[in-house]
């Protein structure tokens, strides 16, 4: 049983324009949401983060938006660029537990 | 340079060859964790180790065995490796101190088993 869904495997989206990925969880108590990001031979390496007491959380162009009601995440890149192209995993963790991932999304910007 | 070192990073070996996959940290983190990277699957959790000589089972640890001797090293023990565990795997490390899921993954070793 798939507990943190990712449901798009690809995405591509035109430099500039806003990139958002989406991401479904089905257990109730996970009250800890991040983000990772892996570029082809090498390890995902950690985004962005969301705790469940929030419903959004803003690094420059990256923010998290969390509905906790849906049990759904995103993640909005605005303005997507070309670096932004890798394998987005969207993970979750209850109480400190292990981290759950999702299956990833592939993000391709293209100039 | 803070980082996750996995050897080795690439690997092709037949079924039943015993192979160890190491993976060192120079953070002094006391968290590691094993992960497989499958199609469709995403990262799953083989075994964990909370800190020195404490170690437990992820998602998936069939066929698998670990060692936390040393705070720094957490080697992946395959002792008679099947095709199914033909995958990529990722070693990772973080510290309660931070929080304990912002963990900072190896480069990955890619395994097939033939």
């Amino acid at each position: 049983d798939q507990q943190v869904k990712q449901n798009s495997p690809s995405l591509s989206v035109q430099e500039g324009r806003i990139s958002i990925l989406n991401c479904d969880y089905t257990n109730s108590m996970f009250d800890y949401f991040l983000w990772y990001k892996k570029y082809p031979a090498e390890g995902p390496t950690f985004l962005i983060s969301i705790s469940s007491i929030k419903d959004k959380n803003e690094d420059g162009r990256f923010t998290v938006f969390l509905n906790k009601s849906a049990k759904h995440l995103s993640l909005h890149i605005v303005p997507s660029q070309p670096g932004d192209s890798a394998v987005y995993f969207c993970a979750a963790s209850a109480q400190g537990g292990k981290l759950i991932f999702g299956q990833g999304t592939e993000l391709s910007v293209k100039p | 340079e803070a980082q996750v070192t996995q050897n080795p990073r690439y690997l092709i070996t037949v079924t039943g060859k015993k192979l160890t996959v190491t993976c060192s940290q120079n953070m002094n983190h006391e968290y590691m964790s094993w992960y497989r990277q499958d199609p469709g699957l995403g990262l799953r959790q083989i075994y964990y180790s909370m800190n020195v000589e404490v170690t437990d089972k992820g998602d998936v640890p069939e066929g698998y065995k670990v060692s936390r001797k040393e705070k720094r090293n957490f080697p992946l023990i395959l002792e008679s490796p099947s095709p199914n565990q033909t995958s990529l795997y990722f070693c990772a490390s973080s510290s309660p101190g931070l929080a304990l899921d912002e963990q900072f993954f190896g480069p990955g070793t890619r395994l097939t088993v033939l």
